[in-house]
């Protein structure tokens, strides 16, 4: 069974689309995250969702709009999309909220937006 | 908030030999500390971690040490292998978020 989901695993898509991606963690974990991965290869927090609520949003554009319907789902929709959207998103998830315990990892959406 | 810095970028070894990967952080406050490795197309995974009241922690060839008045963590690998190419990154605990270094290639040749 894998632990963290999420679909899809590729997205191709025209500037000024939207798109969505979703989620979903088996794990019972209270804390979900979704983190981009540039072409450098940084990993960058966007979000973090604490039993359904928002805790963290680190200066992410108000075009990214993340909705979780409960603990186990987070998904991410992305209005307006534009060039430099392009990156892989990860969602993660974890137990508890202070953040001191593995995370894990679901296998990445690579977004190109053309 | 945390920073977490990660050095060198990249390191090419020889099988058999030794790599360390050095990350330094910037909140005292952060109190665990883990290792990812990230093989290309996949997803990162944890491969060692350790909190702040230990000092050191080994499993198998893979060791980390903590440096907590330096604000030093350190991922020393022994006997590399080919299968240890990858990106590996260190984090570090933040407010309720992990804050991950920018990265480490390793190329570990036969």
């Amino acid at each position: 069974d894998t632990a963290v989901s999420q679909t899809p695993k590729y997205l191709v898509t025209q500037m000024g689309n939207d798109k969505s991606i979703k989620c979903e963690q088996n794990l019972g974990h209270d804390t979900m995250y979704w983190y981009k991965q540039d072409s450098k290869k940084f990993l960058k927090i966007m979000f973090s969702y604490n039993n359904k609520e928002l805790i963290i949003n680190e200066t992410v554009p108000n075009r990214f709009s993340p909705k979780s319907p409960d603990k186990a789902h987070l998904n991410l929709h992305i209005n307006s999309l534009e060039l430099g959207d392009s990156a892989v998103y990860f969602c993660a998830s974890s137990q508890g909220s202070e953040m001191n315990t593995e995370a894990f990892f679901g296998q990445g959406t690579r977004l190109t937006v053309v | 908030g945390e920073n977490v810095e990660q050095h060198p970028s990249t390191l090419s070894v020889q099988e058999g030999d030794s790599a360390v990967i050095k990350c330094t952080y910037s909140d005292s406050a952060s109190n665990y500390f883990p290792w990812y490795k990230q093989e290309l197309g996949k997803r990162p995974q944890l491969i060692i971690d350790i909190r702040s009241n230990v000092g050191e922690k080994k499993d198998q060839r893979i060791a980390v040490t903590l440096n907590k008045t330096a604000k030093h963590f350190s991922l020393h690998i022994t006997e590399t292998q080919p299968e240890d190419s990858a990106v590996y990154f260190c984090a570090a605990s933040g407010f309720q978020k992990l804050v991950f270094g920018t990265g480490t290639r390793l190329l570990v040749s036969p």
